[in-house]
């Protein structure tokens, strides 16, 4: 079955930095990849996606590139904010199998 | 338009006890999956369903069962509980489970075992 590794495990950034978080999968079928930014208290809620025939999508701060040669993908964010503050997963589909996460700080 | 909803957001049970989750998909969306989420573990596929049938599953004992109604609303079961599966519950929906659909999440379900 896929498999999913991320890294780091833990982030800390200074706000206004960048923050970028790396993902491998190993089954070369998988073609489309979420990332989810979960708060406490709360379940993970999906910030932005990517199919295998896209390189990079923006959604204005946030980022993700894909290199399917390479099997890996990143997601890059800019202009960190306290609010951006979460435990972030990355996730390769089909069925969808998670990273084990990266708690994001983002210290003011 | 609302969001996927999961009941209750907490239970307590005992070992040996069974339980049911329930979860409501956004309106509209027939695919229904489930997770596992622990410290230790991560998140974890349990099953998915879509027009009332199991079309996929991940690898948890037979402990762990589900279905789905016509309205795509969908329960899970968890029988003879463990210590091991106090974890949180998560239900996502989307449209019909293809590749390409997003899956979107509850709040979920945090069940304790004591």
């Amino acid at each position: 079955g896929e498999n999913v590794e991320q890294h780091p495990s833990t982030l800390s950034v200074q706000e206004g930095d960048s923050a970028v978080i790396k993902c491998t999968y190993s089954d070369s079928a998988s073609n489309y990849f979420p990332w989810y930014k979960q708060e406490l208290g709360k379940g993970p809620q999906l910030i932005i996606d990517i199919r295998s025939n896209v390189g990079e999508k923006k959604d204005q701060r946030i980022a993700v590139t894909l290199n399917k040669t390479a099997k890996h993908f990143s997601l890059h964010i800019t202009e960190t904010q306290p609010e951006d503050s979460a435990v972030y997963f990355c996730a390769a589909f089909a069925p969808l199998t998670f990273g084990g996460g990266t708690r994001v700080l983002v210290k003011p | 338009k609302a969001g996927v909803t999961q009941t209750p957001r907490y239970l307590i049970k005992t070992r040996g006890q069974q339980v049911t989750l329930s979860c409501s998909p956004i309106s509209g969306h027939r695919s229904v999956s489930w997770y596992q989420q622990t410290p230790g573990q991560g998140l974890q596929f349990l099953f998915e369903y879509f027009s009332e049938t199991q079309r996929n599953k991940g690898n948890f004992p037979g402990r762990f069962s589900g279905r789905q109604f016509s309205n795509s609303r969908s329960e899970m079961n968890v029988s003879t509980l463990e210590l091991g599966d106090s974890a949180l519950y998560l239900c996502a929906s989307s449209l019909d489970g293809q590749l390409n659909q997003p899956q979107h999440f509850g709040d979920g379900t945090r069940l304790s075992i004591l």
